[in-house]
């Protein structure tokens, strides 16, 4: 099976940034994703990484290390619309899409 | 609207009836999926499909059932609902795997009392 952790809970203050990490052990790897889910509502997504490095979009960027397992999503300049949950993803050898529990993000003002 | 659809929106029953949860995408997809989502679980996948007449099973497929006669169509089906079975359940699909991102549908909350 497959075993992604990050972590459940992280509060910030708005106009901050935070950091949240995602390890990862699986039967292989063709790419990690974060979705973003607001309470009551679907994921959506919101970068996708393959290659070891920083991908950056806009006040969002994520990084993966294939070697090490590991990734991070950076949220900067925090608003209050960011509190929602992030969801660590990643496709294994299985092609299936694995999801971590997520970790809920709270923006304080 | 074209993208992907999902009803009912909140469903409730009884243990023991049997349950439809529809999911309906206007993209021509190949691949179509069935999540739930409990507390501490996060996204736990149940069943998934490739292409029309073409299921798998997922990490936790017992007591559903799904089929997909229409490669537009993936109804997932609780054959005898349990209390285990409250949940939500999020329909999701794909033009392929390995590097595509998935469209995730609302979601159905269902509760089984």
């Amino acid at each position: 099976g497959q075993n992604i952790d990050q972590p459940t809970e992280m509060t910030a203050t708005e106009g901050a940034i935070v950091q949240i990490n995602c390890t990862y052990q699986t039967s292989g790897f063709n790419g990690l994703f974060w979705y973003q889910q607001h309470a009551g509502e679907a994921p959506t997504f919101l970068s996708y990484n393959v290659l070891d490095g920083l991908e950056e979009k806009g006040r969002f960027s994520s990084f993966l290390s294939r070697s090490k397992g590991y990734s991070y999503l950076l949220l900067k300049e925090l608003q209050m619309k960011d509190s929602a949950s992030y969801l660590c993803a990643v496709w294994a050898n299985d092609y299936k899409l694995s999801f971590g529990a997520g970790t809920t993000v709270t923006v304080r003002a | 609207d074209a993208g992907i659809t999902q009803s009912p929106r909140y469903k409730i029953t009884e243990t023991g009836r049997q349950v439809t949860l529809m999911c309906h995408q206007t993209w021509s997809h190949s691949y179509m999926f069935w999540y739930r989502q409990d507390l501490g679980h996060g996204l736990r996948l149940i069943y998934y499909s490739a292409a029309a007449d073409i299921t798998d099973k997922g990490e936790v497929p017992d007591g559903y059932v799904v089929s997909r006669s229409k490669t537009e169509n993936f109804p997932l089906t609780l054959e005898s609902a349990t209390r285990s079975q409250t949940s939500v359940y999020f329909c999701a699909s794909s033009e392929s795997v390995g590097s595509e991102k998935l469209f995730f549908g609302s979601g159905t909350q269902l509760s089984v009392l």
